[in-house]
């Protein structure tokens, strides 16, 4: 099975911005893993913040974009808010004949 | 309003089996992708299985042979059967709506100790 790997720890000042990403240990990861980003805060479910690549969810303010880069999937945070402190998880589709899926180890975003 | 709730969760002995239930509502999990991950403590989140609308289910390679996942479309529940448990099964249990933006439940946590 595939690894997917993400920064273990980000640190943004307030206001700042800071792009996380998500690796595949296959290659490039590309728009067929269909990229997934959840965020979770300490004692809270996952919530759903950006699907296939790039698409908000209902809720994800403007400030977060999702995309590919350097055979990578980024989410990149544009003017960071305290209430942004949160673990970020990424996970990504391989969907050959025997499909699974792969979270990324999650990364560790410290607003400060 | 999707909702989805988590059941079935404690304490279990090493070797022993524990069924989680998932009550949908808002939707049909019959006409949905429906996923278990989990989280263990200290680490990241898992993906463990999907059953997709039409039946097939596939299942993370740790889980194959021990954990099923099926659904009662009357009770518009999603389940996981979990045989065998050992220690390093013990995490929290999502279930979610998947198949698209992915929908969430609150967990349930199931801890395998003697």
């Amino acid at each position: 099975q595939a690894v997917v790997t993400q920064e273990p720890s980000l640190t943004v000042s307030p206001g700042g911005t800071v792009t996380l990403t998500c690796g595949s240990s296959t290659g490039d990861v590309t728009s067929g893993h269909y990229p997934y980003w959840f965020q979770q805060k300490p004692g809270q479910a996952p919530r759903t913040l950006i699907y296939d690549i790039s698409n908000r969810y209902s809720w994800t303010p403007a400030r977060f974009s999702g995309s590919l880069l350097g055979g990578k999937a980024a989410l990149t945070l544009s003017g960071a808010q305290p209430e942004d402190e949160a673990e970020y998880h990424c996970i990504l589709s391989y969907l050959g004949a025997r499909p699974y899926w792969v979270f990324g180890g999650g990364t560790k975003l410290t607003v400060l | 309003e999707v909702q989805l709730v988590e059941s079935g969760g404690g304490l279990i002995q090493p070797g022993g089996s524990l069924r989680l239930s998932c009550a949908a509502s808002g939707f049909s999990v019959s006409s949905s992708y429906m996923t278990w991950v989990r989280r263990a403590p200290g680490e990241g989140l898992e993906w463990v299985s999907v059953i997709y609308a039409g039946g097939d289910t596939y299942y993370a390679d740790s889980m194959k042979g021990r954990f099923t996942i099926s659904r009662d479309n009357s009770k518009n529940t999603l389940y996981l059967q979990m045989d065998s448990l050992t220690a390093e099964d013990t995490a929290v249990y999502y279930c979610a709506k998947t198949g698209g933006p992915w929908d969430w439940g609150q967990g349930t946590l199931v801890t395998v100790s003697s």
